[in-house]
């Protein structure tokens, strides 16, 4: 099993420039989340779906916009980057609710311009 | 509405001497606890998890953390550390409704 993967890993972008980044898990989780980490900040909580086709906002929602059509994937749309979106992004998910363990991916490291 | 605060951003320790890492979280409703660790450029896994039960929670690698209601503490520890536990440490708490809310981190670092 490959877990939780994000693609991509690194990737820069200009402000005002778009961008998806893609979660995949492959076991069989309902729910799946989307953080972003910064500095002195720990995680903070952007979208999370509680199944296929659900999505729900977090803590920092604005500026994102996240799908999942299928339930193994999970979507985070960046329609139009700025300098504060800058971070490490972090999709996790987990079997039930969030008193399950949360298996996290590997991060994917954006930097806006 | 919860909350958690790590007290310490960072912590220094020498090798084979024992850590505390201070976790306090405050909550209106029954609560889970969690601490994630993260190694550098890694994603986070988790250490342990108290839902219910006994106060003293035992996870992977020696660590063990313990319970404190009338505190609203959950301090994680280990009586002897090792260089491999270099790591960024975070304490989470959730009401077990929808979402889990983490700690600022605490960076641990062992010298040798």
């Amino acid at each position: 099993n490959a877990g939780v993967t994000q693609t991509p890993k690194f990737r820069v972008l200009k402000t005002g420039q778009s961008m998806t980044l893609l979660c995949a898990q492959d076991m069989n989780h309902e729910y799946m989340y989307w953080y972003r980490q910064d500095p002195g900040m720990g995680l903070r909580l952007i979208h999370y779906s509680v199944g296929e086709g659900t999505t729900a906002k977090g803590e920092v929602p604005d500026g994102y916009n996240v799908s999942r059509l299928k339930k193994q994937n999970f979507l985070l749309g960046l329609e139009s980057a700025a300098p504060s979106q800058t971070s490490v992004y972090f999709c996790a998910s987990s079997y039930e609710g969030p008193y399950n363990e949360q298996f996290f991916g590997p991060g994917t490291r954006l930097t806006v311009l | 509405a919860q909350s958690v605060t790590q007290l310490d951003s960072q912590v220094p320790v020498f090798e084979e001497a024992p850590v505390e890492l201070r976790c306090n979280y405050s909550s209106s409703v029954s609560v889970y606890l969690f601490w994630y660790v993260q190694y550098p450029n890694q994603g986070l896994q988790l250490l342990l998890k108290y839902l219910s039960g006994s106060t003293l929670v035992k996870g992977i690698n020696g660590f063990e953390a313990e319970f404190n209601k009338s505190q609203t503490s959950f301090h994680l520890r280990k009586p002897s550390v090792h260089i491999s536990d270099t790591a960024e440490y975070f304490c989470a708490v959730s009401d077990g409704a929808s979402k889990i809310i983490f700690g600022s981190g605490t960076r641990l670092s062992i010298r040798p």
